[in-house]
């Protein structure tokens, strides 16, 4: 089955870190560039992170940049999102998506997993 | 506050036709061709629905369709069914690489 699974949220303090780790599988992960686009329970998306098929092109939204970090490990199939210095309002559920395309990025995702909630609180 | 801007709510009875706004600037949604829409049911994923203004993905019915005028993109729904209730969220690429959503509008099919 074609799917993508995080997980990894949880609640951490503010300026405290978190991993988080979007699985793949039933495709071939190393065709595609991912995503990660987060979401604050009943309001709107907001797109945090892209990375490019074999990891070398990253792009952060502005509230994020500098604090989060997006790799991949194509053996692993497997999409990670390293996040530093966590604020109050970086407190969200968190989506690993896939873009629709093979090999481009065209910023539309047409699979997406579950979601990790990640609560920043102290 | 987002970048794009959504009613918050609309409704409509079964049958009948909505439509949902998205209203930009000329840096995103005025700019580029590259609009998408998603449906989001409580508690589940988003799923793409329109993607480049007015194209719909494989499997996605036709009731479903988008336009663009200005800085203001739309999504109609004809015949609405019990199913069709969601919150739909528009997104546009912006400049230098960057995607900005709506706030997305709850759709109550009364």
């Amino acid at each position: 089955e074609v799917q993508l699974a995080e997980s990894g949220g949880g609640s951490v303090q503010p300026g405290g870190s978190l991993r988080l780790s979007c699985a793949a599988s039933g495709f071939t992960f190393s065709t595609y560039w991912m995503y990660w686009v987060r979401q604050v329970p009943g309001k709107g998306l907001v797109w945090v992170s892209r990375m490019d098929t074999d990891g070398f092109i990253t792009d952060y939204a502005d509230s994020v940049k500098g604090r989060f970090t997006i790799s991949r490990d194509n053996t692993k199939n497997t999409l990670y999102l390293d996040m530093n210095n966590l604020r109050a309002e970086d407190t969200a559920v968190y989506f690993c998506a896939r873009d629709r395309e093979m090999r481009v990025s065209k910023w539309y995702f047409d699979l997406w997993g579950r979601g990790t909630l990640v609560t920043v609180s102290s | 506050q987002s970048a794009l801007t959504q009613p918050a709510s609309v409704s409509g009875s079964p049958g009948q036709s909505i439509t949902i706004s998205c209203t930009g600037t000329s840096s995103n949604v005025g700019r580029y061709n590259y609009v998408s829409w998603y449906q989001q049911h409580p508690g589940k994923a988003p799923k793409l629905i329109i993607y480049d203004v007015t194209n719909r993905p494989s499997g996605v019915s036709n009731r479903f369709s988008g336009s663009k005028s200005g800085n203001t993109a739309s999504l109609n729904i004809s015949g609405l069914q019990a199913d069709d209730e969601a919150t739909y969220h528009c997104g546009s690429y912006a400049f230098a690489s960057n995607l900005v959503f709506g706030g997305g509008t709850k759709l109550t099919v009364l």
